[in-house]
């Protein structure tokens, strides 16, 4: 079936790491996807992992995907307050016309 | 110039009116798509065209159109709108594949 769950809330000190984490259950998705919301805003997409990867780095992004657990996560390195906003986990699948499926959003609150 | 937008980007109504939300992109893709999000953040797929034609239609309210004039546009038009329509509306559209989602930045809705 199709579920995808988050962790609501998260509360890190600038410069600190900070590591959202995400399950799924469907594991024939083929990409799964990391997503930004900052208030009042769309949905910006911040990277994406193919289902055949365990590991992207992008900049301060690194995305690990574990298939076994179906479990993704995404670290961000030296968290700044601009980085606070709502994180979405989403998946899909092709035979599935391409629709996103997404976690409940996870509340990621940065301290000075 | 904005690759996806929607129009109005709010939308205060009384109930029981008939409203439209337009949405259009500029990226060429093929395929677009209404989504929803609630009032926790929640986001949901209702409806997905591709090249005009419609590929995926959830559990939605038939009250609930959308309509494609041609592959660059999809509107959603609402009849008889009710308290718990209100939200925020958000149309993405996407290449032909799965990745390169692109959102638009949203239309909310209050219903009063």
């Amino acid at each position: 079936g199709e579920d995808v769950e988050q962790s609501l809330f998260l509360s890190v000190r600038e410069g600190d790491s900070s590591v959202i984490n995400c399950t799924y259950t469907d594991s024939s998705s083929t990409y799964l996807y990391w997503y930004k919301q900052e208030p009042g805003a769309g949905l910006q997409l911040l990277t994406y992992i193919f289902s055949n990867m365990d590991m992207k780095q992008d900049q301060r992004l690194t995305v690990l995907l574990n298939k076994k657990d179906k479990h993704l996560s995404l670290r961000i390195a030296d968290t700044q307050t601009g980085d606070s906003a709502i994180y979405f986990c989403a998946e899909t699948y092709y035979n599935q016309g391409g629709k996103l499926i997404f976690g409940q959003g996870t509340e990621l609150s940065v301290k000075p | 110039d904005t690759a996806v937008s929607q129009t109005p980007k709010y939308l205060v109504t009384q109930m029981g009116n008939d409203k439209s939300i337009k949405c259009e992109q500029n990226l060429g893709h093929d395929t677009m798509y209404w989504y929803k999000q609630d009032s926790k953040k929640f986001l949901k797929i209702m409806f997905s065209y591709n090249n005009k034609e419609l590929i995926i239609n959830e559990t939605v309210p038939n009250r609930f159109s959308p309509k494609s004039p041609d592959k660059a546009h999809l509107n959603l038009h609402i009849n008889s709108l009710e308290l718990g329509d209100s939200a925020v509306y958000f149309c993405a559209s996407s290449p032909i594949g799965q990745y390169g989602y692109t959102f638009g930045s949203g239309t909310r809705l209050t219903v009063v």
